[in-house]
């Protein structure tokens, strides 16, 4: 089956570590996003990359890091510079990157601070 | 800053109802408006995506209409079922934007 599948489902983080949420794609779609979804709010876009070896920050990128040295692979890393991360993050993908697209999401990993 | 809202926040039918809920975004500059539905513990699926004014996308007992010159869509679940409960989620994008700008849902529960 093609998707999306991000792992682990639920992340616990200690103060001043760095965690890191996987996602992977096998739709061989370019555009990769993740986005961070708090109580009472809509998703916010973390980063995004439309191919290989290429990403650009989205609204709130600090203390969040990314690389995309694979098409199919997309890791988020959560830094111990962020300073609240406790939310629930998704991770979308898209064909080509432009925003007419659909973009196909996976399940989000839940990261909690002990 | 881009402002996406949408109303009501939930809505609780019986089932049976027919039900609809709004999305708001600036009307300028429109480029695309995206509805996903997102049933619990799952990923959030694509609906429609609408880029015309005056677009009605229709799919089963769901549709949505856009209207760009007002800055809203509205979208339709006809004969409300359990399996419809869900958050339903709107996403706009700017002419020359680069991000969807997501609004924070509407809760719907459909009981039966």
């Amino acid at each position: 089956d093609g998707g999306i599948t991000q792992s682990p489902k639920y992340l616990f983080r200690k103060e001043g570590q760095n965690v890191t949420l996987s996602c992977e794609q096998n739709l061989n779609h370019d555009a990769m996003y993740w986005y961070r979804q708090d109580p009472g709010q809509g998703l916010r876009l973390i980063y995004y990359s439309q191919i290989v070896n290429d990403f650009q920050k989205g609204d709130i990128a600090e203390g969040y890091s990314v690389s995309r040295e694979k098409k199919e692979s997309f890791p988020l890393t959560v830094t111990s510079a962020q300073k609240n991360p406790t939310a629930f993050y998704l991770c979308a993908s898209s064909i080509l990157g432009i925003l007419q697209e659909t973009q196909y999401f996976g399940p989000g990993t839940r990261l909690l601070v002990l | 800053i881009l402002n996406v809202e949408q109303s009501p926040q939930s809505l609780h039918v019986q089932e049976g109802d027919s039900t609809n809920f709004t999305c708001s975004f600036p009307s300028s500059n429109f480029y695309a408006l995206h509805w996903y539905r997102w049933e619990t513990a799952k990923s959030p699926e694509a609906l429609f995506v609408m880029t015309l004014n005056g677009d009605e996308k229709k799919k089963g007992r769901i549709s949505a209409t856009l209207n760009t010159k007002e800055g809203y869509s509205y979208l339709y679940i006809k004969g409300s079922q359990p399996e419809d409960s869900a958050t339903y989620l709107c996403a706009f994008c700017m002419e020359y934007g680069n991000k969807l700008v997501f609004g924070a849902g509407t809760i719907l529960r459909v009981k039966s």
